[in-house]
């Protein structure tokens, strides 16, 4: 019940296109839900999270999108750049800031000129 | 504005031997929160502290223990070192009580040889 289930392991995309990272969770009490990119020998930095009572979130060129009812959420990035290459994780938590969080697995996502 | 800062980058040890990780929070912050990042896995929650005491702990033995300090600085020890130790180890901190999110540092390199 704890788990938090992230898709695909991998993506590949050319400039331009549109990245989609999905997750899945089981918790019913989980109440917050980030994302975040991790780039080589850096820490996780959160990029835009988003609570169940929305059902989209955009900030720049990311989306999420959330499906209370299927329990699933999904990452989009819009006009990729190959700066956008790192590693993505999904997060869930019960609370907001100060309770621990369960990543998913991570994406890794590579952006071709 | 200091972000939070882990100490030492990189460390390496031999099974049996014992290891300790320190954390300064982000200047603001008064909770802890210590994560595991094995290779190509997202980071699995250990601990946290709140007021100098354990406030939460995951699934992770006892061989992992920790301390915060009263200047909300935070170490995380670990005892008889295993193979499977070899990992990442991330802190975050955050404010309780407040909106805003936990902030990563960029870790500590653990190899067990």
């Amino acid at each position: 019940q704890q788990q938090v289930k992230q898709s695909p392991q991998s993506l590949i995309v050319q400039k331009g296109g549109i990245p989609i990272i999905n997750c899945a969770y089981e918790n019913t009490a989980f109440d917050y839900f980030p994302w975040y990119q991790q780039f080589p020998g850096k820490g996780p930095a959160l990029l835009i999270a988003i609570r169940p009572d929305v059902s989209e979130k955009k900030e720049g060129r990311f989306t999420i999108s959330f499906n209370k009812s299927a329990k699933q959420f999904s990452l989009h990035i819009m006009d990729s750049q190959p700066g956008d290459s790192a590693t993505y994780f999904c997060a869930a938590s019960p609370l907001r800031n100060t309770d621990k969080l369960i990543f998913g697995t991570g994406t890794r996502l590579q952006v071709f000129p | 504005d200091a972000g939070v800062t882990q100490s030492p980058t990189h460390l390496i040890k031999t099974r049996g031997q014992q290891v300790t990780l320190r954390c300064s929070p982000k200047s603001g912050h008064d909770t802890v929160s210590w994560y595991q990042q094995a290779l190509g896995q997202g980071p699995q929650f250990i601990f946290q502290y709140y007021e100098e005491e354990e406030r939460q702990r995951g699934n992770f033995p006892d061989r992992f223990s920790g301390h915060q300090y009263p200047n909300y600085s935070s170490e995380l020890n670990v005892n008889a070192l295993l193979l499977g130790d070899s990992a990442l180890y991330l802190c975050a901190s955050s404010l309780t009580g407040s909106d805003q999110p936990q902030h990563f540092g960029d870790g500590t390199r653990l190899s067990i040889l």
